[in-house]
Protein backbone atom coordinates (compact mmCIF):
# COMPACT_ATOMS: atom_id res chain seq x y z
CA UNK A 1 0.00 0.00 0.00
CA UNK A 2 1.23 3.71 -0.63
CA UNK A 3 1.66 5.63 2.71
CA UNK A 4 0.47 8.87 2.95
CA UNK A 5 2.41 11.08 5.90
CA UNK A 6 1.86 14.98 6.65
CA UNK A 7 3.06 17.22 8.74
CA UNK A 8 3.00 19.43 10.39
CA UNK A 9 -0.04 17.13 12.36
CA UNK A 10 -0.69 20.84 13.61
CA UNK A 11 -0.42 24.07 12.82
CA UNK A 12 -1.17 27.69 14.63
CA UNK A 13 -2.04 30.48 12.23
CA UNK A 14 -3.86 33.83 12.74
CA UNK A 15 -6.69 35.20 10.47
CA UNK A 16 -4.50 36.73 7.70
CA UNK A 17 -1.73 34.02 7.81
CA UNK A 18 -0.11 32.14 4.66
CA UNK A 19 -0.15 28.70 5.48
CA UNK A 20 1.73 25.75 4.29
CA UNK A 21 1.69 21.87 4.86
CA UNK A 22 2.92 18.77 3.05
CA UNK A 23 1.90 15.14 2.23
CA UNK A 24 4.68 12.23 1.15
CA UNK A 25 3.73 9.65 -0.84
CA UNK A 26 5.82 6.73 0.01
CA UNK A 27 5.94 5.89 -3.89
CA UNK A 28 5.69 7.92 -7.17
CA UNK A 29 2.05 8.97 -7.11
CA UNK A 30 2.33 11.33 -10.74
CA UNK A 31 0.01 14.03 -10.20
CA UNK A 32 -2.68 11.71 -8.07
CA UNK A 33 -3.22 13.24 -5.03
CA UNK A 34 -5.95 15.64 -3.20
CA UNK A 35 -6.91 17.29 -0.77
CA UNK A 36 -10.05 17.82 1.90
CA UNK A 37 -11.23 19.86 4.40
CA UNK A 38 -12.57 18.37 7.35
CA UNK A 39 -14.72 20.56 10.16
CA UNK A 40 -15.60 18.93 13.50
CA UNK A 41 -18.94 16.67 12.98
CA UNK A 42 -18.73 17.27 9.13
CA UNK A 43 -17.99 15.52 6.42
CA UNK A 44 -14.67 15.71 4.37
CA UNK A 45 -14.55 18.55 1.05
CA UNK A 46 -12.83 18.20 -1.83
CA UNK A 47 -10.56 21.23 -1.88
CA UNK A 48 -7.91 20.39 -4.79
CA UNK A 49 -7.75 17.35 -7.69
CA UNK A 50 -4.72 16.21 -9.65
CA UNK A 51 -2.08 18.08 -7.02
CA UNK A 52 -3.22 21.39 -8.30
CA UNK A 53 -6.82 21.99 -9.90
CA UNK A 54 -8.97 23.70 -7.54
CA UNK A 55 -12.38 21.82 -6.94
CA UNK A 56 -14.99 24.41 -8.44
CA UNK A 57 -16.55 26.61 -5.73
CA UNK A 58 -13.11 26.36 -3.62
CA UNK A 59 -12.08 29.95 -2.62
CA UNK A 60 -8.78 30.53 -4.66
CA UNK A 61 -6.65 31.55 -1.57
CA UNK A 62 -6.69 27.52 -1.89
CA UNK A 63 -3.33 25.95 -3.89
CA UNK A 64 -1.89 22.79 -4.23
CA UNK A 65 1.48 22.04 -5.59
CA UNK A 66 3.89 19.31 -6.44
CA UNK A 67 4.12 16.14 -8.25
CA UNK A 68 5.77 12.59 -7.80
CA UNK A 69 6.24 11.89 -3.65
CA UNK A 70 6.20 15.58 -2.30
CA UNK A 71 3.19 17.81 -2.00
CA UNK A 72 2.01 21.05 -0.77
CA UNK A 73 -1.31 22.75 0.36
CA UNK A 74 -0.99 26.27 0.89
CA UNK A 75 -3.87 28.66 2.21
CA UNK A 76 -2.97 32.43 1.66
CA UNK A 77 -4.76 34.64 3.91
CA UNK A 78 -6.32 32.25 6.18
CA UNK A 79 -9.90 33.29 6.81
CA UNK A 80 -12.03 32.14 10.12
CA UNK A 81 -13.80 29.48 8.30
CA UNK A 82 -10.68 27.86 7.36
CA UNK A 83 -9.32 26.46 10.71
CA UNK A 84 -10.12 22.75 10.38
CA UNK A 85 -7.91 19.42 9.67
CA UNK A 86 -6.80 18.71 6.23
CA UNK A 87 -6.42 15.15 4.89
CA UNK A 88 -4.16 14.62 1.20
CA UNK A 89 -4.96 11.11 -0.42
CA UNK A 90 -2.93 9.21 -3.06
CA UNK A 91 -5.33 8.24 -6.26
CA UNK A 92 -2.23 6.48 -7.87
CA UNK A 93 -3.06 2.92 -6.51
CA UNK A 94 -5.59 0.89 -4.79
CA UNK A 95 -6.11 1.06 -2.14
CA UNK A 96 -7.12 4.57 -2.11
CA UNK A 97 -5.16 6.24 1.08
CA UNK A 98 -4.71 9.40 3.15
CA UNK A 99 -2.55 10.74 5.16
CA UNK A 100 -3.42 11.60 9.28
CA UNK A 101 -4.29 14.64 8.61
CA UNK A 102 -3.14 18.27 9.34
CA UNK A 103 -5.17 20.46 11.60
CA UNK A 104 -5.22 24.02 11.81
CA UNK A 105 -5.70 25.93 14.83
CA UNK A 106 -6.28 29.55 16.25
CA UNK A 107 -3.09 31.08 17.72
CA UNK B 1 -28.38 19.52 -5.80
CA UNK B 2 -26.12 16.70 -5.66
CA UNK B 3 -27.21 14.43 -2.42
CA UNK B 4 -26.19 11.20 -0.82
CA UNK B 5 -27.84 9.78 2.72
CA UNK B 6 -26.42 7.24 4.16
CA UNK B 7 -28.38 4.47 6.43
CA UNK B 8 -28.52 1.20 8.46
CA UNK B 9 -26.06 2.12 11.18
CA UNK B 10 -26.55 0.82 14.52
CA UNK B 11 -25.25 -1.09 17.56
CA UNK B 12 -24.05 -4.88 16.52
CA UNK B 13 -22.51 -7.65 18.26
CA UNK B 14 -19.32 -9.19 17.37
CA UNK B 15 -19.44 -11.29 14.48
CA UNK B 16 -22.96 -9.89 13.42
CA UNK B 17 -24.28 -8.47 10.11
CA UNK B 18 -25.20 -5.10 8.82
CA UNK B 19 -25.99 -3.89 5.55
CA UNK B 20 -25.46 0.02 4.79
CA UNK B 21 -27.12 1.68 2.28
CA UNK B 22 -26.73 5.28 0.64
CA UNK B 23 -29.58 6.90 -1.16
CA UNK B 24 -28.58 9.21 -3.72
CA UNK B 25 -30.03 12.16 -6.27
CA UNK B 26 -29.47 15.34 -7.42
CA UNK B 27 -27.35 13.87 -10.24
CA UNK B 28 -27.13 10.67 -12.99
CA UNK B 29 -26.16 7.79 -10.52
CA UNK B 30 -25.69 5.65 -13.16
CA UNK B 31 -22.70 7.48 -14.98
CA UNK B 32 -20.59 7.80 -11.34
CA UNK B 33 -18.67 5.81 -9.12
CA UNK B 34 -19.20 5.38 -6.06
CA UNK B 35 -16.95 4.86 -2.67
CA UNK B 36 -16.98 3.67 1.11
CA UNK B 37 -14.78 5.73 3.37
CA UNK B 38 -14.92 5.33 7.05
CA UNK B 39 -13.20 7.20 10.36
CA UNK B 40 -13.22 5.93 12.57
CA UNK B 41 -13.37 7.93 16.15
CA UNK B 42 -10.97 10.79 16.07
CA UNK B 43 -9.26 8.77 13.64
CA UNK B 44 -8.13 9.62 9.97
CA UNK B 45 -10.41 8.52 6.99
CA UNK B 46 -9.82 4.97 5.76
CA UNK B 47 -11.13 4.00 2.09
CA UNK B 48 -12.87 0.41 1.97
CA UNK B 49 -14.32 0.13 -0.92
CA UNK B 50 -14.86 1.54 -4.63
CA UNK B 51 -18.01 0.24 -7.20
CA UNK B 52 -17.48 2.06 -11.35
CA UNK B 53 -20.81 3.11 -12.51
CA UNK B 54 -21.66 0.01 -13.96
CA UNK B 55 -21.14 -2.37 -11.61
CA UNK B 56 -18.16 -4.25 -13.21
CA UNK B 57 -15.30 -2.68 -11.40
CA UNK B 58 -15.28 -3.49 -7.65
CA UNK B 59 -12.61 -3.04 -5.71
CA UNK B 60 -11.47 -3.39 -1.41
CA UNK B 61 -9.28 -2.53 1.42
CA UNK B 62 -7.18 -5.63 2.94
CA UNK B 63 -8.71 -4.64 6.42
CA UNK B 64 -12.66 -5.90 4.79
CA UNK B 65 -11.81 -7.79 1.71
CA UNK B 66 -14.12 -10.93 2.32
CA UNK B 67 -15.67 -9.54 4.93
CA UNK B 68 -17.71 -6.89 2.92
CA UNK B 69 -19.39 -6.53 -0.34
CA UNK B 70 -20.24 -3.35 -2.17
CA UNK B 71 -23.16 -3.28 -4.54
CA UNK B 72 -25.64 -0.72 -6.24
CA UNK B 73 -28.92 -0.85 -7.30
CA UNK B 74 -29.84 0.94 -10.40
CA UNK B 75 -33.46 1.41 -10.27
CA UNK B 76 -33.33 2.81 -6.58
CA UNK B 77 -30.03 5.43 -7.48
CA UNK B 78 -28.57 3.54 -3.85
CA UNK B 79 -25.10 1.95 -2.73
CA UNK B 80 -25.37 -0.57 -0.54
CA UNK B 81 -22.24 -2.14 1.44
CA UNK B 82 -22.99 -5.31 3.10
CA UNK B 83 -20.78 -6.10 6.60
CA UNK B 84 -20.41 -9.67 7.69
CA UNK B 85 -18.32 -10.95 10.58
CA UNK B 86 -17.75 -7.58 12.10
CA UNK B 87 -15.36 -6.85 14.74
CA UNK B 88 -14.87 -4.65 16.99
CA UNK B 89 -12.60 -1.91 14.92
CA UNK B 90 -15.10 -1.75 12.33
CA UNK B 91 -16.65 0.92 14.55
CA UNK B 92 -16.61 4.08 12.96
CA UNK B 93 -18.44 6.56 11.09
CA UNK B 94 -19.35 5.43 7.44
CA UNK B 95 -19.46 7.94 4.35
CA UNK B 96 -20.44 7.19 0.88
CA UNK B 97 -18.81 9.50 -1.44
CA UNK B 98 -19.29 10.34 -5.20
CA UNK B 99 -15.96 9.49 -7.76
CA UNK B 100 -15.99 12.07 -10.42
CA UNK B 101 -15.56 9.97 -12.96
CA UNK B 102 -16.94 6.37 -13.75
CA UNK B 103 -14.40 3.47 -13.60
CA UNK B 104 -11.34 5.64 -12.25
CA UNK B 105 -12.04 5.58 -8.32
CA UNK B 106 -9.45 8.14 -8.17
CA UNK B 107 -11.76 10.91 -5.93
CA UNK B 108 -14.50 11.69 -3.78
CA UNK B 109 -16.43 14.92 -4.75
CA UNK B 110 -19.29 14.44 -2.67
CA UNK B 111 -19.88 12.65 0.48
CA UNK B 112 -23.15 11.75 2.57
CA UNK B 113 -22.98 12.86 6.27
CA UNK B 114 -21.99 9.30 7.10
CA UNK B 115 -23.92 6.38 9.54
CA UNK B 116 -22.18 4.68 12.33
CA UNK B 117 -21.28 1.82 13.35
CA UNK B 118 -20.62 0.84 16.84
CA UNK B 119 -19.22 -3.29 16.96
CA UNK B 120 -19.80 -3.99 21.25
CA UNK B 121 -20.55 -6.89 23.15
Amino acid sequence: DIQMTQSPSIVSASVGDRVTMTCRASQDISSWLAWYQQKPGTAPKLLIYSASNLQNGVPSRFSGSGSGTDFTLTITNLQPEDFATYFCQQASGFPRTFGQGTKVEIK
Amino acid sequence: QVQLVESGGGVVQPGGSLRLSCATSGFLFTVYGMHWVRQAPGKELEWLAFISHDGTKRFYADSVKGRVTISRDMSKNTLFLQMNSLKAEDTALFYCARDPSAAGGHYFDYWGQGTLVTVSS
